[in-house]
């Protein structure tokens, strides 16, 4: 149980185009969904917290017009990178918590995304 | 400062070896939470361990084993006779009271397990 999966597994697209990138909770309701960025050989870091129904809580630094996020049921949460520049590319997780899966977050296994 | 301390960047162990990676968290807190993660090449996150603040109780799951210590703030892990397919990124993360679905976690620390 609580699998998380992420589409697409991987991205190459041209700057100043947007990349969406889907996160879906399979078995469980997620409640609430987390957006992650990881740099190459460092730790995850949280982009943003979004509640079902509601806006996402950005962290700070993080620019709520470039990185979209949009909850829009318990099982499906999406990212979309606005204007992508190769300063972007990046590994970005998503991770949901929620019914069935409480107080424990489950990673989805990640988009790569690579801005030429 | 750092919530969550890996201190060991990368360990290279033989197969077969004990392992344990450290991880010492800070937080004003009398109710959290803490993980463990493991990441292998292919990315994904795979959940292995949460523990909450009033279990002190060291938990032993397989060749895995997990040793929590209030007194010192870690939260350490022990893979013992480790094998090639352990090699991966592990991750320790903490959450706390007020905010239990914010994730802090440690830089990571890198097991190669060499056969």
């Amino acid at each position: 149980g609580a699998v998380v999966s992420q589409h697409p597994s991987w991205v190459i697209c041209k700057s100043g185009t947007s990349v969406k990138i889907e996160c879906r909770s399979l078995d469980f309701q997620a409640t609430t969904m987390f957006w992650y960025r990881q740099f190459p050989k460092q730790s995850l870091m949280l982009m943003a917290t979004s509640n079902e129904g509601s806006k996402a809580t950005y962290e700070q630094g993080v620019e709520k017009d470039k990185f979209l996020i949009n909850h829009a049921s318990l099982t499906l949460s999406t990212l979309t990178v606005t204007s992508a520049h190769p300063e972007d590319s990046s590994f970005y997780i998503c991770s949901a918590s929620g019914q069935g899966a409480t107080d424990t977050q489950y990673f989805g296994p990640g988009t790569r995304l690579t801005v030429l | 400062a750092q919530k969550v301390t890996q201190a060991q960047t990368e360990i290279s162990v033989v197969e077969k070896e004990d392992v344990t990676l450290d991880c010492v968290y800070e937080t004003r807190d009398t109710t959290y939470y803490l993980f463990w993660y493991k990441q292998p090449p292919s990315g994904e996150l795979v959940f292995l361990i949460r523990r909450n603040s009033f279990d002190e109780q060291n938990e032993i799951s397989g060749r895995y084993s997990w040793n929590f210590q209030k007194s010192t703030s870690s939260f350490n892990f022990t893979i013992t006779a480790s094998q090639v397919v352990d090699s991966a990124v592990y991750f320790c993360a903490l959450s706390e009271e007020g905010n239990f679905n914010k994730f802090y976690f440690g830089s990571g620390t890198k097991l190669n397990v060499k056969p």
